[in-house]
């Protein structure tokens, strides 16, 4: 069974980046991607982009491009999302989820909340 | 960019009623499409991939349908964990899309 786990709760001020981590656990072929996802208190959900951890392949969605990077250790099967330029509205649960043929398991969620 | 145009954004049903969301995509996505059931405070949940395929684990009451810029996800029977919110996923191209989800409501 693929389990991923991440990183706790932060609390940032404006302007500042958080940077979230999603280790996976389980076995699993080394080819897998792991997306992220961001929800904001009572609203749906947002694609944020993805990374290939073995190829470091990325591709972000362009509400979030310039302010986000994916990167990943694959030698500790650890996925990072860093976000810059922290904004009030950038309150929300970073969700990371990770998708290996049929195979698709989800973090528990990381709530980030920015407040001066 | 793709989008995903999903309907309605919230309905009413009772136990044990057939219920159908739809995804509509602004351009072709062959079987592209997945579905998540998300219950607050939860991670999502994927039921459905490549449009029709039921995901490991999940009751056959949900199912997929639909190809290229339409789809639907039927639950058969609705019940009582059923209510609960829905999102559609595109992931047709290096971008992936939600749809802005579907309230099942009592």
């Amino acid at each position: 069974q693929v389990l991923l786990v991440q990183s706790g709760a932060e609390v940032k001020e404006p302007g500042s980046t958080v940077k979230v981590s999603c280790k996976v656990s389980g076995g699993i072929d080394s080819t897998y991607k792991i997306f992220w996802v961001r929800q904001a208190p009572g609203q749906g959900l947002e694609w944020m982009g993805l990374i290939y951890p073995i190829w470091r392949t990325r591709h972000y969605a362009h509400n979030f491009q310039g302010r986000v990077a994916f990167t990943a250790d694959i030698s500790t099967n650890t996925a990072f999302l860093e976000l810059s330029s922290l904004r009030s509205d950038d309150t929300a649960v970073f969700f990371c989820a990770l998708q290996n043929g049929e195979i698709e398991s989800w973090g528990q969620g990381t709530l980030l909340t920015v407040s001066s | 960019d793709i989008q995903m145009t999903q309907s309605p954004s919230s309905l009413s049903a009772s136990v044990g009623d057939r219920v159908t969301i739809t995804c509509r995509a602004s351009q072709d996505i062959g079987n592209d499409l997945a579905w998540y059931q998300q219950i607050p405070g939860k991670a999502p949940r994927r039921l459905i991939y490549a449009a029709s395929s039921l995901q490991s684990g999940v009751p056959s009451r949900f199912s997929g349908s639909g190809s290229g810029t339409e789809f639907t996800l039927t639950i058969s029977s609705l019940q009582p964990e059923d209510f609960t919110a829905y999102y559609c996923l595109q992931d047709s191209t290096y971008l992936w899309t939600f749809g802005q989800g579907t309230r099942v409501e009592i």
